[in-house]
């Protein structure tokens, strides 16, 4: 069965504290990898694709990477403002371009 | 350039009833995706039209459907509310459903509270 899980489920870390969320996937066939933030009653926020093993991405405080099984969310040096969802999702062959997100790591950076 | 628009963006219901949600793409975005959110299942794909065309769907009930008009825009409809359909539904949009930079960018969503 094709799945997308993501962990931790729930993050916290203290301002300038750098981690990595992880996304783990098991489909055939993949075409895509797409991380999202989502604010408290907003809509996915689009962050970075990636489509090919030993890809990476960087925008401002994060870096994505992408094996044949999980793709990592490098946060480094975070500020109370990265505090969000972060969604992980997959396009694959049996998807038809549809995504096929994870649950989600709820990320919390205090100051 | 304008984002995508959903309305409206609240919505209460009792069970039985029927609801109709709008979404209105990104200009020149041709596809149009449903999302349904909520804290037990997360996101879940429900639909996606192109060129008023169905061209994929979800995992649910026939309850669930969706029409694209000629400008794009897109509604869905839930008939027979039930308890469980209360969520956040999400539309996105993007070129096209298929080739390069085909990542979906989302609206703010309507959330459907049914009672």
């Amino acid at each position: 069965e094709d799945q997308v899980t993501q962990s931790p489920e729930a993050l916290r870390l203290q301002e300038g504290e750098s981690s990595s969320l992880n996304c783990s996937y098991t489909v055939s066939g993949l075409r895509g990898l797409f991380w999202y933030r989502q604010d408290p009653g907003k809509g996915p926020e689009f962050l970075f694709t990636l489509y090919s093993a030993g890809e990476e991405k960087e925008k401002e405080r994060l870096k994505a990477t992408l094996t044949k099984k999980e793709s990592f969310l490098h946060i480094t040096a975070p500020k109370p403002e990265d505090s969000a969802t972060y969604l992980c999702a997959v396009q694959h062959s049996n998807s038809g371009y549809a995504l096929n997100f994870g649950k989600g790591t709820s990320l919390l950076v205090t100051p | 350039k304008a984002g995508v628009t959903q309305t409206p963006r609240y919505l209460i219901k009792t069970r039985g009833q029927q609801v109709t949600l709008s979404c209105s793409p990104i200009s020149g975005h041709r596809s149009v995706s449903w999302y349904q959110q909520t804290p037990g299942q997360g996101l879940q794909f429900l639909f996606e039209y192109f060129s008023e065309t169905q061209r994929n769907k979800g995992n649910f009930p026939g309850r669930f459907s969706g029409r694209q008009f000629s400008n794009s825009r897109s509604e869905m409809n839930v008939s027979t509310l039930e308890l469980g359909d209360s969520a956040l539904y999400l539309c996105a949009s993007r070129p096209s459903p298929s080739g390069p930079n085909n990542e979906q960018f989302f609206g703010p969503g309507t959330r459907l509270t049914v009672l």
